[in-house]
């Protein structure tokens, strides 16, 4: 009974590196999606993904990339981190039959970028 | 994105009194409304949500209240128990038009209850 699990649980990297948060989700969910969460600003919509092979931009979409080859995984990629990337990043994911809304989210991924 | 606002930021309520968290919304194509507890180091959890057809939606001790005309809803908790310190975000989005580009959230309310 996992839900929706994310590693790492926290991360420091140095500007201009790259990395992969991963989600993973246990639940058959079709809608997955990565919210960012920052102090004062509530979540922020980065990526979201409808099904296997299918996804697309949210709100803040800029220097990430994503990709869902399987129900399961929806791993989030940073391309080259910068200072304005830090953040706690949350993965979400729910059935279709709840029309995309995020009902299960993870416990989230604390990055910081030096 | 159209602008969820969310008030107040922070709260603190005696036990056993009523906790009463307010937001307002901008677009009128926002047709779910629900509302996500937060703890330290966890993430959101679904709490309640209320489409517009109905005023009023009551799960245990939760409550949404919903004005279109308005565009507000609240959520009430009574009773409000140490426990329910947390952090509470409001959010909206466009259940009808699939949803699938998310939700717009408030900035949050931190919720103390004191014993």
């Amino acid at each position: 009974n996992a839900g929706v699990t994310q590693t790492p649980k926290f991360q420091v990297l140095k500007t201009g590196q790259s990395m992969t948060l991963q989600c993973a989700q246990d639940m058959n969910h079709e809608y997955m999606s990565w919210y960012r969460q920052d102090p004062g600003m509530g979540l922020r919509l980065i990526h979201y993904s409808v099904g296997a092979g299918i996804t697309d931009q949210g709100e803040v979409p800029n220097g990430y990339n994503v990709s869902r080859s399987t129900t399961e995984d929806f791993p989030l990629r940073l391309l080259s981190a910068a200072p304005s990337q830090t953040s706690v990043y949350f993965c979400a994911s729910s059935r279709r039959a709840q029309g995309h809304q995020p009902q299960h989210f993870g416990d989230g991924t604390r990055l910081s970028i030096l | 994105q159209q602008q969820v606002k969310q008030s107040p930021q922070s709260l603190i309520v005696q036990k056993g009194g009523i906790s009463i968290i307010n937001c307002a919304y901008e677009n009128t194509a926002f047709d779910y409304f629900p509302w996500y507890q937060q703890f330290p180091g966890k993430g959101p959890a679904l709490l309640i949500a209320i489409r517009p057809d109905v005023s009023e939606k009551k799960e245990g001790r939760f409550t949404i209240s919903f004005n279109k005309s308005a565009k507000q809803f609240s959520l009430h908790i009574m009773d409000s128990q140490p426990g329910d310190s947390a952090t509470y975000f409001c959010a909206a989005s466009m259940y009808s038009g699939g949803g699938a580009d998310g939700l717009t959230f408030g900035k949050g309310t931190h919720l103390i209850i004191q014993p």
